[in-house]
């Protein structure tokens, strides 16, 4: 199995800040990473897919980068509505994989 | 734009059967654009794919799951299923069912999820 592996685990800040989430996987997935959004006691949302490409109706203030192994998700100006759980998935091998999650709090 | 309901018992003894049916509205289940998943979530845990299945009736499971999972799809009820034999505590969670984009991967869709416990 391809492990995940999100970081950090958990993140305070501010409205307005910037906030890099990353993920990195145990095995190359070429560009074959999701990134959804999760709010308390809602489904997981997708934000990113194909690793850089944003999915109908999310803003633009967030971004996806990266291939192979190392990816990162961007929130070029956290607004109060991000704050929420962010996972990454992998689809490039089964079994589908997700990462642990990174809870970005307000500070 | 496709809903999906998941609905069955929200409590089911150890060492039985959870079983699970997503209903799926908006659009027909018999297509191979999407595949049918079901993914769960531990209170205050991560995500954990359980398994997908075409219209067909192909079906890909977790193997950490595999031997304990059953997965149909009706397609005359615009319906897919799972069962979970034997079943612990561990087996506690919200389970959803999603749609999985078969070109770009990744779960379009989800329903609103269904908390089931393991308990006697």
């Amino acid at each position: 199995d391809i492990q995940m592996t999100q970081s950090p685990s958990s993140v305070s800040a501010s409205v307005g800040d910037r906030v890099i989430i990353t993920c990195r996987a145990s095995q190359d997935v070429s560009s074959w990473l999701a990134w959804y959004q999760q709010k308390p006691g809602k489904a997981p949302s997708v934000l990113i897919y194909g690793a850089s490409r944003l999915q109908g109706g999310v803003p633009s203030r967030f971004s996806g980068s990266g291939s192979g192994t190392d990816f990162t998700l961007t929130i070029s100006s956290l607004q109060p509505e991000d704050f929420a759980t962010y996972f990454c998935q992998q689809s490039n091998s089964l079994p589908l994989t997700f990462g642990g999650g990174t809870k970005v709090e307000i500070k | 734009q496709l809903q999906l309901q998941e609905s069955g018992p929200g409590l089911v003894k150890p060492s039985e059967t959870l079983s699970l049916t997503c209903s799926v509205s908006g659009g027909s289940i018999n297509t191979d654009s999407y595949s049918w998943g079901w993914i769960r979530q531990p209170p205050g845990k991560g995500l954990e794919w359980i398994g997908n299945i075409r219209s067909s009736g192909t079906t890909y499971t977790n193997p950490s799951l595999k031997s304990r999972v059953t997965a149909s799809v009706d397609t005359s009820m615009n319906q897919f299923s799972l069962r979970l034999s034997s079943v612990t505590a561990a087996d506690t969670a919200v389970y959803w069912c999603a749609t999985y984009t078969r070109a770009q991967r990744f779960f379009a869709y989800w329903g609103q999820g269904t908390l089931v416990t393991v308990s006697s």
